[in-house]
C-alpha cells in the first residue's frame, strides 16, 4: 500500500524553531495527528487537526495542513532539549491510524 | 491512572513458546487497537475492535496471532509458536468513536524479545 512519508532526521539548536514535514496518502482522512515518542516509551498524542482546517496553534506547536498537496507539518517554536524525541504523523484510513516512519528530532544545547 | 494500561511491560520468551499480552483501555472508549513497532519504524497496524467485535485484521498478520476482546473492555493478543521475527514492541491504543478514529491514546507497550 501507499506509505505516509516523513524525513528521518532533524537537528536543531536549542531556542530555534523546528519544522517536521509529512506527506500523507488518504485524501479522505478526517483527522491528521502528530504523536511524540521518547526512548522506550509509548506514543504520546501531541496535537491533531481536522481536515477542514488549514492551521491549528497550540502553545509552542503549530500544525499546517495543505490538503491539495496532502502535506502536513508540525512547527515547534523555541525548541528545548526536552523536545528531543521521535515524532510521528498519522492519517486515518477507514477505522484505523496509519503512521509514518517517524522523524528523529535532535536538539543541541 | 485512567490511561491505557498494558501488561506485561517486558516479556522474554524462547522460540516456539506461546505468549499472551493484555491491554486495558480507557474505560469509556469503545475502540481498541493493536500495533506492532520494530526499531526505527513507525507503528504497524495489526487489528482493531469496536466493542467486542473485531472489525479489521491486517493482511500481514500471521495466523499465529489472535486477538480477543470478549466483553468489550480489556483485550488480549496471543502469539503462538513465537519466532525471532516476532520480537518487537506491541502497542495498544483506545479511542472513542463509531465512524473513523478520533483521539487514540496509546499505552506504554509490551516489549517482546524472542530468543
Amino acid at each position: 500500500g501507499e506509505d505516509v512519508e516523513q524525513s528521518l532526521f532533524l537537528s536543531v539548536r536549542e531556542g530555534d524553531s523546528s519544522v517536521i514535514n509529512c506527506t500523507y496518502t488518504d485524501s479522505s482522512s478526517t483527522y491528521l495527528y502528530w504523536y511524540k515518542q521518547e526512548p522506550g516509551a509509548g506514543l504520546q498524542l501531541l496535537t491533531y487537526i481536522f481536515s477542514n482546517m488549514d492551521m491549528k496553534q497550540d502553545q509552542r506547536l503549530t500544525v499546517l495542513l495543505n490538503k491539495k498537496d496532502k502535506h502536513l507539518s508540525l512547527r515547534i517554536a523555541d525548541t528545548q532539549t526536552g523536545d528531543s524525541a521521535i515524532y510521528f504523523c498519522a492519517e486515518t484510513q477507514g477505522g484505523k491510524l496509519i503512521f509514518g516512519q517517524g522523524t528523529e528530532l535532535s536538539v543541541k544545547p | 491512572d485512567t490511561g491505557v494500561s498494558q501488561d506485561p511491560r517486558h516479556k522474554i520468551t524462547k522460540r516456539g513458546q506461546n505468549v499472551t499480552f493484555r491491554c486495558d483501555p480507557i474505560s469509556e472508549h469503545n475502540r481498541l487497537y493493536w500495533y506492532r513497532q520494530t526499531l526505527g519504524q513507525g507503528p504497524e497496524f495489526l487489528t482493531y475492535f469496536q466493542n467486542e467485535a473485531q472489525l479489521e485484521k491486517s493482511r500481514l498478520l500471521s495466523d499465529r496471532f489472535s486477538a480477543e476482546r470478549p466483553k468489550g473492555s480489556f483485550s488480549t493478543l496471543e502469539i503462538q509458536r513465537t519466532e525471532q521475527g516476532d520480537s518487537a514492541m506491541y502497542l495498544c491504543a483506545s479511542s472513542l468513536g463509531s465512524q473513523g478514529v478520533f483521539l487514540a491514546f496509546f499505552g506504554q507497550g509490551t516489549r517482546l524479545t524472542v530468543v
